[in-house]
């Protein structure tokens, strides 16, 4: 089975702070995704990337950046934490494929105070 | 513009009853995947099932059936006699390009 971990279930941060959330998966995957996810508003992307070293900005990469130094970590970087990034984040990969589905890690809770 | 529709916020049911969870999807393109994933109270999303625009043929995995129809742009998710494991937030999600974007989720309660 897939396996995506992502470091932390639980983080919280205070303003301004710059927060690393990381994500590693074992299955070799070529592409891997950062999501949050808020009620009311579903999952909403924020950056992928379909190989090492290589990134693409989602639907809301604002206040976002991330890092993919090798194949199985993905790392998301809020470089100074706001009130407005309190959310779940969700780390994702799949491979190559173009139907393959997303494999999903459990999820970081983060609250910026 | 492309995107899903997941107009059911929250449905709750009695054990034992069917339930259908709706889901409305917009495309320009004429090769298109969609997908539907669970997630349970452990925050996980689970992959249930993968979809092509030119297979139309509906799908049943045990107590699951999915209803796709291109006419309506509709990808239904049914589940007969509901138990309370299936107690969950589930997604409809649409391929767009390299991205797969998602529906709001249907928050689905299972009562004993």
């Amino acid at each position: 089975d897939v396996k995506v971990t992502q470091s932390s279930r639980y983080l919280v941060k205070r303003t301004g702070e710059k927060v690393f959330l990381e994500c590693v998966q074992d299955m070799d995957h070529e592409n891997m995704f950062w999501y949050r996810q808020d009620p009311g508003l579903g999952l909403r992307l924020i950056y992928f990337s379909y190989d090492v070293k290589m990134k693409e900005k989602g639907d809301i990469p604002e206040g976002y950046s991330v890092s993919r130094e090798k194949k199985e970590r993905f790392s998301l970087i809020l470089e100074s934490a706001s009130t407005n990034q309190t959310s779940m984040y969700l780390c994702a990969s799949r491979t190559g494929v173009w139907n393959s589905p997303l494999h999903f890690g459990n999820g970081t809770r983060l609250t910026v105070t | 513009a492309q995107k899903v529709t997941q107009a059911q916020t929250e449905i709750s049911v009695v054990e034992k009853e069917d339930v259908t969870l709706d889901c409305v999807y917009e495309t320009r393109d004429t090769t298109y995947y969609l997908f539907w994933y669970k997630q349970p109270p452990s925050g996980e999303l689970v992959f249930l099932i993968r979809r092509n625009s030119f297979d139309e043929q509906n799908e049943i995995s045990g107590r699951y059936s999915w209803n796709f129809q291109k006419s309506t742009s509709s990808f239904n998710f049914t589940i007969t006699a509901s138990q309370v494991v299936d107690s969950a937030v589930y997604f409809c999600a649409l391929r767009r390009d390299d991205k797969i974007i998602f529906g709001k989720g249907t928050r689905l309660h299972i009562l004993p």
